[in-house]
């Protein structure tokens, strides 16, 4: 079975300031997605950014970007210039490719930006 | 609005109930996936419908059960109530991998607020 970590339950940074939000994740697939959702206040879950496994280049998205490293298993989220509407839980979700299938989450980072 | 429609958006009801939660996936989506979190928890995946079939369970409990209906909508019902579900219970719809892989991923409605007294 996938299983996604996220290692750091809290963080915290500046506002303006670049901030990394670690998960890793286990598979034996070699096709499959990651994700990074984020869950302000509000409660409701927001796509942040997508990688596909097989696609070499990191994704970006503005001031967020990832750093897929495929062979440890590692998507990082970079956030830069933290803005204070920034402030959210983040979860990284991992899925298999090739069909429709389940999305797997980890536990999530709270993060706060500080002003 | 992401296009996935969840009602309602808050419910209160007490224990031994039975409630019902409604989702319209996005137009054109044929997978629906329902997700429980409780209070600083993570999504806990439930069941997954494609198509009206049902594709996969997660921890549902036996007291939970879904459906899709031929317009591709889902319901999630919950009976014999507990205080222990409550819970934002979200779904999400995907598109069809095999229609559009390269923009593959999953929208999320509002969320269902469910407390139970």
């Amino acid at each position: 079975a996938q299983t996604v970590t996220q290692s750091q339950p809290e963080m915290s940074v500046q506002e303006a300031e670049t901030v990394t939000l670690s998960c890793t994740y286990d598979t034996s697939e070699s096709n499959y997605y990651l994700f990074w959702y984020k869950q302000p206040p509000s409660r409701q879950m927001i796509l942040v950014i997508r990688q596909e496994a097989y696609k070499q280049q990191n994704a970006t998205e503005n001031r967020f970007s990832v750093n897929f490293q495929k062979a440890a298993k590692s998507f990082s989220l970079k956030i830069s210039d933290s803005q204070l509407g920034d402030t959210a839980m983040y979860f990284c979700a991992f899925t298999e490719g090739g069909s429709n299938y389940k999305l797997t989450f980890g536990k999530g980072t709270l993060l706060t930006v500080n002003p | 609005d992401s296009g996935v429609t969840q009602t309602p958006k808050h419910l209160i009801t007490a224990t031994g109930q039975r409630v019902t939660l409604r989702c319209s996936p996005r137009s054109g989506d044929l997978s629906v996936y329902w997700y429980q979190q409780s209070l600083d928890q993570g999504l806990q995946f439930l069941i997954q419908y494609y198509n009206g079939e049902e594709r996969a369970k997660g921890n549902i409990l036996e007291r939970f059960s879904a459906q899709q209906f031929p317009d591709l909508h889902s319901e999630l019902n919950l009976s014999s109530l507990e205080l222990g579900d409550s819970a934002l219970y979200f779904c999400a719809s995907s598109v069809d991998y095999h229609r559009d892989r390269s923009n593959y991923g999953y929208t999320f409605g509002s969320g269902t607020r469910l407390t139970v007294v």
